[in-house]
């Protein structure tokens, strides 16, 4: 069975500094993609990130960046240089097989608050 | 380019009362998805669809049905509501492998 594990409820950073999300998961297939997704108050799922499995190197968008440990199966969320607008929830989805493997998994997600 | 609408943003049901949800996409994409988003759980998959006239069941099937009966469209309905239905449902759409999905802005759906 596929899983995403987020096991921080809520984190609170200061403005200006870094934070780390952490996600992890389970899977036994070779082959699976790896989403962070941002969800603003207002309710809409902004898109972050992504990491493939095969992915040699981790990925990075701007200010944010994942940091894939394929042996550990974790695929935190590093946002540097946190702004006020970064308050919001965050969650971690992977795709997986499924049947023609388009399933998605997302995790309960993790609620961050930017303090000034 | 409206990217992923969803109609209706509210609803309110009775019990047994029935109900289609409408997700529209003007992105040409193959894949279109219905999750639930419940307070501590996350979202989760109900239905998804890999093409026009193709659907599959997610994590959370029962109750639902869906067509997909042209690519841009991708109807989720509710034969016989019931309170444990009370969620906010968001559609998504994408071109599945590395890509990502864009969501709608989801539809909040409440059953008394």
């Amino acid at each position: 069975a596929q899983k995403i594990t987020q096991t921080q409820p809520g984190m609170f950073v200061q403005e200006k500094e870094a934070v780390t999300l952490d996600c992890t998961y389970d899977t036994s297939d070779p082959s699976y993609g790896l989403f962070w997704y941002k969800q603003p108050s207002s309710g809409e799922m902004i898109f972050l990130i992504y990491q493939g499995s095969y992915d040699q190197q981790n990925a990075t968008e701007g200010r944010y960046s994942l940091n894939f440990q394929k042996a550990r199966k974790s695929a935190n969320l590093v946002i540097s240089a946190s702004q006020l607008g970064d308050s919001a929830m965050y969650f971690c989805a992977m795709r997986g097989r499924g049947w023609s493997g388009n399933q998605f998994y997302f995790g309960t997600g993790t609620s961050l608050t930017v303090i000034p | 380019n409206a990217g992923v609408t969803q109609t209706p943003k509210f609803r309110v049901l009775k019990t047994g009362q029935s109900m289609t949800l409408l997700c529209a996409q003007d992105m040409n994409h193959e894949y279109m998805y219905w999750y639930r988003q419940d307070p501590g759980m996350g979202l989760r998959l109900i239905h998804y669809s890999v093409g026009e006239g193709t659907t599959a069941k997610g994590e959370v099937p029962d109750g639902y049905n869906v067509s997909r009966l042209k690519k841009q469209n991708f109807l989720l309905g509710l034969e016989s509501a019931a309170p444990s239905q009370t969620s906010v449902y968001f559609c998504a759409s994408g071109r599945g492998g590395s890509y990502e999905q864009y969501f709608g802005p989801g539809t909040r759906l409440t059953v008394t």
